[in-house]
């Protein structure tokens, strides 16, 4: 019973260099999203997909991009790293997109220090 | 728009002792609202919901009714253990433009002590 598997875990990464952040689920989830989370400010949404093939931007979207060529993966890249992207990144999921009952599942999380 | 409030924190409390997080909410339309726990190291997994006014979730002791005329969402416990030390976030979920959108708060940290 896997749900929403993120990786890595850690990673450091130095100023202008790009990575991506995985992300999979394996419950035929619809809806899929991005967190960062810092101190004091919560968690805020980077970019989310309703399904295959559709992305639309968060509310912090800039820096990052995402796609969804398949149900189970949302990679997160970070084109060209900033100090200000220092922050624990978590995957959510939920099971029907247009549904505001739907739980979210979330990650273990990825911790991405940039120096 | 849709906001969510909640006490900030740490909030300290003895073992058997009862807790109160609150939380309040801004809404235009009839939300959703959740709580969630986060473990040390952990994502954040569902505590309870209530999906519409004047119901209760409820959960490993865990209680919240949904008050709509105080647009408030509070959590309760009547005896809390060591192991219900985590960090807290209340959200709220409303449909924008046909897909769910959720808002939380900024977390309320619960250390529990013997």
């Amino acid at each position: 019973n896997a749900g929403v598997t993120q990786t890595p875990k850690f990673q450091v990464l130095k100023t202008g260099q790009s990575m991506t952040l995985q992300c999979a689920q394996d419950m035929n989830h619809e809806y899929m999203s991005w967190y960062r989370q810092d101190p004091g400010m919560g968690l805020r949404l980077i970019h989310y997909s309703v399904g295959a093939g559709i992305t639309d931007q968060g509310e912090v979207p800039n820096g990052y991009n995402v796609s969804r060529s398949t149900t189970e993966d949302f990679p997160l890249r970070l084109l060209s790293a900033a100090p200000s992207q220092t922050s624990v990144y978590f995957c959510a999921s939920s099971r029907q997109a247009s549904s505001y009952n739907s739980p979210l599942h979330f990650g273990n999380g990825t911790r991405l220090t940039v120096t | 728009g849709d906001s969510v409030t909640q006490m900030e924190g740490p909030v300290t409390l003895s073992e058997e002792a009862f807790l109160t997080i609150n939380c309040t909410y801004t809404a235009t339309g009839y939300p959703s609202l959740f709580w969630y726990v986060q473990y040390p190291g952990e994502g954040l997994q569902l505590l309870l919901k209530a999906t519409k006014a004047d119901d209760k979730g409820s959960n490993k002791g865990f209680e919240a009714t949904y008050r709509k005329e105080t647009t408030s969402f509070h959590l309760e416990k009547g005896s809390v253990q060591v192991s219900d030390s985590a960090v807290y976030f209340c959200a709220l979920s409303f449909n924008s433009g046909g897909y769910q959108k959720v808002t939380f708060g900024t977390g309320t940290k619960l250390q529990v002590i013997p």
